[in-house]
């Protein structure tokens, strides 16, 4: 069975200060990857998703992720955090042919002024 | 503008009144899937549906019933509402053409049960 792992329910970053989620999942065989974020009283947007090909990833508002296969993991960063930045993070796997996703626990990240 | 909708978008009930949260989806996706989100607990997957006609459990099934009778369509019921069924929930849609499983989601229902 799939599995995700996310280190950290809360998460506190200064703004301007780097922003790091770290993301590990279980699988045998090459998943697709996806980071959602959920704001305030609001559903879950897609972030970034890695498929096939460059490996490292760019999304929206900054961020990235990096695949690494031989780590099974897809860490989520953005390099100065913004106050906006502030919203539950949550890394999910799926494999091809099987829309079923699996979610991690997620992080809730805070911003510090 | 492609979207997921849900209804309600909030709901307070009592223990065992049957109620239904509807969920309707414009982009013509093949897939349909509900999830609750818990605090700690992330998102697990109730029911989903690959195709009209066709549904199965996901992760935590008890409680619950779904039905797709129509492709834009994918009901969630729970004939008997219990308080451990408070909770947040999503639907969710997706195309299966790429296999790719990106998701789309709604605003969100929050179900409050006493």
């Amino acid at each position: 069975a799939q599995s995700v792992t996310q280190l950290g329910s809360h998460v506190s970053v200064s703004e301007g200060a780097l922003v790091l989620l770290r993301c590990n999942y279980s699988s045998s065989v090459p998943p697709y990857l996806f980071w959602y974020v959920q704001y305030p009283n609001q559903g879950l947007q897609l972030l970034l998703k890695y498929t096939t090909g460059a490996t490292l990833v760019k999304g929206i508002n900054g961020f990235e992720a990096e695949f690494k296969k031989s780590e099974t993991s897809f860490h989520l960063t953005k390099p100065s955090a913004h106050m906006s930045d502030a919203a539950e993070y949550f890394c999910a796997v799926s494999y091809y042919g099987n829309n079923r996703l699996a979610f991690g626990k997620g992080n809730q990240v805070v911003v510090i002024p | 503008e492609a979207q997921v909708t849900q209804n309600p978008r909030y709901l307070i009930t009592v223990t065992g009144k049957k109620l239904t949260v509807t969920c309707s989806q414009n982009m013509n996706h093949e897939y349909m899937s509900w999830y609750r989100q818990d605090p700690g607990l992330g998102l697990r997957q109730i029911y989903y549906s690959m195709n009209v006609e066709v549904t199965d459990k996901g992760d935590v099934p008890e409680g619950y019933k779904v039905s797709r009778k129509e492709k834009r369509n994918f009901p969630l019921i729970l004939e008997s509402p219990s308080p451990n069924q408070t909770s947040l929930y999503f639907c969710a849609s997706s195309s299966t053409g790429t296999g790719v499983g990106e998701q789309y989601f709604g605003p969100g229902t929050r179900l409050t049960v006493t």
